[in-house]
């Protein structure tokens, strides 16, 4: 079965860090692409960053450019999203998904279940 | 990175057929044929339904299609289920090789 399962939320305090960590299942993780995405409570997705394949290129929305790191560890089938300076606008659950090309489709499947990270003193 | 424009609602009685749109600009919706479309139930993950405009995954029901048309797609559900009712959100990458993207704002379908 073809999944991926988030870990690391949490509440944490403004202007400190987490760690979220993303480990698939079911499928190659280092032929594909990766993406973080976020939802505030309420609200619509929001996409964070993605990763290639093999780690080397990383892009990131502007909301987190700066704060936010995207990585992979290929050998131990992780993706990672290290957040830093974290402030209430983060807030959110943050879903991991596989960027499906490799697979044929161009698109966000699967999802994970979501990890909530929540910001507040 | 401003997000794709979708309505905020949409509505429909059993049986019948809605479609949502999404619009974007030549940078992003206009440029390729690689939108997306998620359905989303509350408390749930995403589901892709709808990939590469208007091919559906293995699993996907045929009352789920996608078009577009210049620089706005859509997606059409045809005879309304109550399960249905969700919400659904377009993406489309605004550079393709770098595959950084933006969501629409999400449309809240409810099936009266």
């Amino acid at each position: 079965q073809v999944q991926v399962v988030e870990s690391g939320g949490g509440v944490v305090q403004p202007g400190r860090s987490l760690r979220l960590s993303c480990e698939p299942s079911g499928f190659t993780f280092r032929n594909y692409a990766m993406h973080w995405v976020r939802q505030a409570p309420g609200k619509g997705l929001e996409w964070v960053a993605v990763i290639s394949y093999h780690g080397s290129n990383k892009y990131y929305a502007d909301s987190v450019k700066g704060r936010f790191t995207i990585a992979r560890d290929n050998s131990k089938n992780t993706l990672y999203l290290q957040m830093i300076s974290l402030g209430p606008e983060d807030t959110a659950v943050y879903y991991c998904a596989r960027d499906a090309a490799a697979a044929g489709m161009r698109g966000f499947d699967p999802w994970g279940q979501g990890t909530l990270v929540t910001v507040s003193s | 990175q401003s997000a794709l424009t979708q309505p905020a609602s949409v509505s429909g009685s059993p049986g019948q057929s809605i479609t949502i749109s999404c619009t974007g600009t030549s940078s992003d919706v206009g440029s390729d044929n690689y939108v997306s479309w998620y359905q989303q139930h509350p408390g749930k993950a995403p589901k892709l339904i709808i990939y590469d405009v208007s091919n559906r995954p293995s699993g996907v029901s045929n009352r789920f299609s996608g078009s577009k048309s210049g620089n706005t797609a859509s997606l059409t559900i045809s005879g309304l289920q109550a399960e249905d009712e969700a919400d659904y959100y377009c993406f489309s990458y605004t550079d393709t090789s770098t595959l950084e993207g933006v969501f629409g704002g999400g449309t809240k379908l409810t099936v009266l």
